[in-house]
């Protein structure tokens, strides 16, 4: 699976929009960008992922750069429950079935 | 469907216990997983297994640790015997096989071994 790299972590006030980003210049042609979150106390939950195009949910939107090496997650109007730890994870749809989860990036919405 | 569900979701014991954590998957997933999570290693992935057959546990930490799912709706992640560095969240998830990548998790269970 190709590496990302994700900032340690970032705020963001209520009510306005959270960019999160991820940088993943090794990524190959058949590798998806997978967004998990992870809120204090429970299991990570998956969010969206995408192959090229971008793509939104009821959760977020998921903004892919051309040349793929890397991606924004937004949530469009961020509230306090969206505080949560955020991974990006770079997947080949039909490899061995192990996600590795890397460190995040810890957001912070501010009241 | 009710989720991914474990029991119990807290545990305390002594040290030298045996500790056993129990997790039902979602219904007709065929892949379930075991991680662990510490502030100092972060979430890591013990076992998982595909149509109730173990396929990777390199990441169990040693024989202490043991696995089992007898069927497709139930498994077991057994510490025998415990000691206070096994003190983590331990969660479970599965996945179907036309969704791979996109794992439902459990709400953990809490081990503190004292």
């Amino acid at each position: 699976d190709a590496k990302t790299t994700q900032p340690t972590s970032m705020d963001c006030a209520e009510g306005r929009a959270a960019n999160l980003p991820c940088n993943h210049s090794t990524i190959s042609g058949n590798e998806y960008v997978y967004w998990y979150r992870q809120i204090h106390s429970q299991g990570p939950q998956y969010i969206i992922h995408g192959l090229k195009n971008n793509e939104t949910n009821e959760m977020a939107s998921l903004i892919i750069t051309e040349d793929r090496k890397s991606s924004t997650l937004i949530l469009p109007h961020a509230t306090l429950r969206d505080t949560a730890v955020y991974y990006c994870i770079v997947r080949v749809a039909e490899g061995d079935d192990k996600i590795i989860f890397g460190k995040g990036t810890r957001l912070h919405i501010l009241p | 469907d009710a989720g991914v569900i474990q029991s119990p979701r807290h545990e305390v014991t002594e040290m030298g216990q045996e500790v056993t954590l129990r997790c039902k998957p979602i219904s007709g997933h065929n892949s379930l997983f075991w991680y662990r999570q510490t502030m100092m290693r972060g979430l890591e992935l013990l076992i998982y297994f595909n149509n109730n057959v173990p396929i990777d546990d390199s990441g169990m930490p040693e024989d202490r640790f043991s696995a089992k799912m007898p069927n497709a709706s139930f498994s077991t992640l057994k510490i025998q015997p415990s000691e206070p560095r096994d003190s983590a969240v331990y969660f479970c998830a599965s996945s179907s096989r036309v969704a791979k990548n996109i794992q439902y998790f459990g709400a953990g269970t809490r081990l503190s071994v004292l």
